[in-house]
């Protein structure tokens, strides 16, 4: 199985509802990243959280991150349509230089 | 700034052919990644440049891929003889680079989808 598994694999709300995506893991990392993938724009880099750190802001997103419980999650606050997307973990290990990916969460924003 | 370039976008191919994918990072960018991504998964890292060097190849299937990023800065992923199976997206991206104990943020581009028939 993959270093980043994200839950759900699929997630649908309504619009202005808050989303709330969970990544879990298996390796000690260096940091976590959280990218964004839709047909308009590919894949964008959201947000990244180091292992030192324990949260982290960045808009109407917050990122925590749990290094006992090898996890994290992403709360988008206050959704909009235009938010659909689908939403990737990716984990940089410790002591090397390798990025792994999860397999996504595919969010569906209703307006 | 420019982002990260990508060509072709698209390309059917008959498999046992050859294709060929070329990758532009943004400028300054010392490291450069070719992504493997099936449809309905995430992407899967091929192969990882630091500079011109290979920093990870280990998802790399060596007796049909192939990359080089020749001067540091373009950089080529090949596929001799294609499979039905590799039918996918590949993406590039790059970043800033990679320090021991740093890691930066990558920048894609936008892809080529790849169907093999």
């Amino acid at each position: 199985s993959q270093q980043g598994e994200e839950d759900p694999q699929a997630l649908s709300i309504q619009e202005g509802e808050n989303a709330t995506m969970n990544c879990s893991y298996k390796t000690s990392i260096n940091n976590l990243q959280w990218y964004r993938q839709n047909s308009g724009r590919g894949l964008v880099h959201l947000i990244l959280i180091r292992s030192n750190e324990r949260e982290k802001h960045s808009g109407r997103l917050r990122v925590t991150l749990d290094t006992s419980k090898k996890s994290s999650s992403l709360l988008i606050t206050a959704s909009r349509a235009a938010d659909t997307a689908s939403y990737f973990c990716a984990t940089a290990l410790t002591g090397g230089f390798k990025t792994i990916f999860g397999a996504g969460t595919r969010l569906f924003v209703k307006a | 700034e420019a982002g990260v370039a990508q060509s072709p976008r698209y390309k059917i191919i008959e498999k046992r052919q050859s294709v060929a994918f070329w990758c532009n990072p943004i400028s300054g960018h010392a490291t450069l990644y070719w992504y493997q991504q099936i449809l309905g998964q995430g992407p899967k890292l091929l192969i990882q440049f630091q500079n011109n060097g290979v920093v990870d190849d280990s998802q790399l299937p060596k007796d049909r891929f192939s990359a080089e990023r020749l001067k540091g800065v373009d950089s080529t992923l090949k596929i001799q003889p294609a499979k039905l199976e590799d039918s996918a997206v590949y993406l590039c991206a790059s970043s800033l680079g990679q320090l021991a104990g740093r890691y930066n943020e990558q920048f894609f581009g936008p892809g080529t989808r790849l169907t093999v028939l």
